[in-house]
Formats: structure tokens, sequence, C-alpha cells
């Protein structure tokens, strides 16, 4: 099964409010990232937070990490033009790539 | 150039036939990973080069995927005898070496349609 799982597959809010996206992982990580892809788009990465972090912030964007939960949660503030899927990332020890989930399709309406 | 550059873009062709795609990473990155995406899923890892070592293969689905990455630099995915289950977006993307678990930063993909 997938290291990385986010919650909900899709969400849909009104632009303004904030959205909130969590992400499930298995095993011991060395950082925790997300990404941002927009239809037809590559990925874009937004932020990473190690393992011995538990907070983080960038702009609208607030990433949390629990270890001892094996979660983490991507808060965005304020929607507007935020419609995109968003995915987590998993870096782990060794001479190991990432490891992504399988998103979560953010729709925010005008 | 500034970021990740493949090519083609989009790329159309019959079953049965071979495709090569192309990775232009960014300057200086020395670490390379190709994957894939079918429509509304997350990404399938394929290939990572890192360097000058030895490249992870371990999500290459069969042996009709190949990889190379000549120079350190531009790398090249080929699929030969191509079948509709290939049908995708192949992405690539690149980072500054740590291991596999930094920052990747990634072109738009080719989508490839095997008819």
């Amino acid at each position: 099964s997938q290291q990385g799982e986010e919650d909900p597959q899709a969400l849909s809010i009104q632009e303004g409010e904030n959205a909130t996206m969590n992400c499930s992982y298995k095993t011991s990580i060395n950082n925790l990232q997300w990404y941002r892809q927009n239809s037809g788009r590559g990925l874009v990465h937004l932020i990473l937070i190690r393992s011995n972090e538990r907070e983080k912030h960038s702009g609208r964007l607030r990433v949390t990490l629990d270890t001892s939960k094996k979660s983490s949660s991507l808060l965005i503030t304020a929607s507007r033009a935020d419609t995109a899927s968003y995915f987590c990332a998993t870096g782990l020890s060794g001479n190991t790539p990432l490891v992504f989930g399988k998103g979560t399709r953010l729709s925010v309406i005008a | 150039g500034a970021g990740v550059s493949q090519s083609p873009s989009n790329k159309v062709t019959e079953k049965g036939k071979d495709v090569e795609l192309r990775c232009d990473p960014i300057s200086g990155h020395t670490a390379l990973y190709w994957y894939r995406q079918s429509l509304g899923q997350g990404l399938e890892f394929l290939i990572y080069f890192q360097g000058n070592s030895a490249p992870d293969k371990s999500g290459l689905p069969s042996d009709r995927f190949s990889a190379e990455r000549t120079g350190g630099s531009v790398s090249t995915l080929t699929i030969q005898r191509t079948q509709q289950e290939d049908s995708a977006v192949y992405l690539c993307a690149s980072s500054l070496g740590t291991g596999g678990r930094g920052a990747q930063h990634f072109g738009d993909g080719t989508r490839l349609s095997i008819l």
C-alpha cells in the first residue's frame, strides 16, 4: 500500500475559506514534503518539513507534522486561486527517492 | 534553462512502436527521476539516477522500459513495443542530490497515448 496517503481524496470549498488536507504514512521518515499540481502541469514543491520539526509556515501555507501519529496536515488559509491537486511525499533515510501519495483534489469555488 | 524541460510534450503512437522521451534537468542537479502518472492518479516511481552511481531501476514495470542518463545531464526514457496500458503522463524531476529525499523540481511531462 502507499507510504503516504492523503485525505480527503477531493475537497470543494468557497473562495476565502480555509482548506485542510491530511497525509498519513507508515514508516519512519527523514522529511515530509507537499507539492501542488495544476491540471496538465508538473508538480511544484511547496514546503518541506523535517522529522524534528512540528510546524512550518510559508505564506498562506501551514504544515504540521506529528511523527508519533505518522501524519501531517497542510492548511491553506484564505483560499483563492488554489484549485489544484496536492500531494504529500515522504523522504526516507538512505539513498531512496521520495514516495508520493495519490493526492487531494482541491476545488475553490468563486 | 531555468527549469526541467521535457520533450515531446505530447506523443501519439501505434501499439508495438518504440518511443523515446527526453528530459533536460536543471543544470547542476545531480539527481534525476522518472515517474508515470495515470489520469487522476498519483505518481508511480520508475527510475532514479544519482550522480555516477548505478541507477535505482526498482520501479520499472517491465523489461520494455529502460532509461539512460548521458554525461550526468540529459536523460532519455525508452519504451519498447508499446502497449495501450503504457498510455500515461511521464514526468521527470531533478534535485540537488541529498540521497533522493531533497525537494524535487518537475517538468510538465510528456503525455503518451498508445493507439
